[in-house]
């Protein structure tokens, strides 16, 4: 979706090193998401945003944080990837009255 | 907590038949949305069918369809005239509102294959 966009489409990096990733919306929609896709799993939430500055942490929270410090952007960092973070990454944003939309996805692979 | 269980892991129809993917939900809250999402090969999240709890009627989209029951806590989707095009991972979700957000809790998915 044109809306929303998703850098990067793939990353490979080494365990330890530092990861971040980043959604970026241009419909000005108040809430966004970070999900990861796991086999098995379906997504689940890992941080949500509700607005710049403010943050909470979804159910597959640990290892990872955000930030968003403008509507646009809504970051997410890995401080210390290790190999059970490899996963699909999805953004999402949603508004009071629109459903969500999600970003292509980011396939990350920590080696 | 919701839970979202999906109990076929992998379905196989041939085109143009019927197939219905299965969904049971866990929850107390009483008034809440159920989804179906495909996503093709391409990765994309494509919302097929949305449906509201406190509606009786259940939704339709062209050739998706939903058989929801409410006191069962079941949320099927039927797929008819089935397409190459409709092979996909599908996932149920349910929503639920917290600070606004509307936070999404999926099923594991059920990969659909369409032969030909």
């Amino acid at each position: 979706d044109a809306g929303i966009t998703q850098s990067p489409r793939h990353k490979v990096t080494e365990t330890g090193t530092p990861v971040t990733l980043r959604c970026h919306q241009t419909e000005n929609h108040r809430y966004m998401y970070w999900y990861r896709q796991d086999p098995g799993h379906g997504l689940r939430l890992i941080h949500y945003s509700y607005g710049v500055k403010d943050t909470d942490k979804g159910e597959v929270s640990d290892g990872y944080s955000v930030s968003r410090s403008k509507t646009e952007d809504f970051l997410l960092t890995l401080e210390s990837a290790t190999s059970s973070q490899t996963s699909v990454y999805f953004c999402a944003i949603s508004d009071t009255t629109a459903d969500y939309t999600f970003g292509s996805g980011t396939r990350l692979t920590v080696v | 907590a919701q839970t979202v269980t999906q109990s076929q892991p992998e379905m196989s129809v041939q085109e143009a038949e019927t197939v219905t993917l299965s969904c049971t939900y866990d929850t107390s809250e009483s008034n809440y949305y159920l989804f179906w999402y495909k996503q093709p090969p391409s990765r994309q999240m494509i919302l097929v069918i949305r449906q509201e709890a406190y509606k009786q009627q259940n939704a339709t989209e062209n050739r998706f369809s939903v058989n929801f029951q409410k006191a069962a806590k079941s949320f099927s989707l039927k797929i008819s005239d089935s397409q190459l095009g409709d092979t996909a991972m599908y996932f149920c979700a349910f929503r639920t509102i917290i600070q606004g957000a509307q936070k999404l809790v999926f099923g594991q998915g059920t990969r659909l294959t369409i032969n030909p």
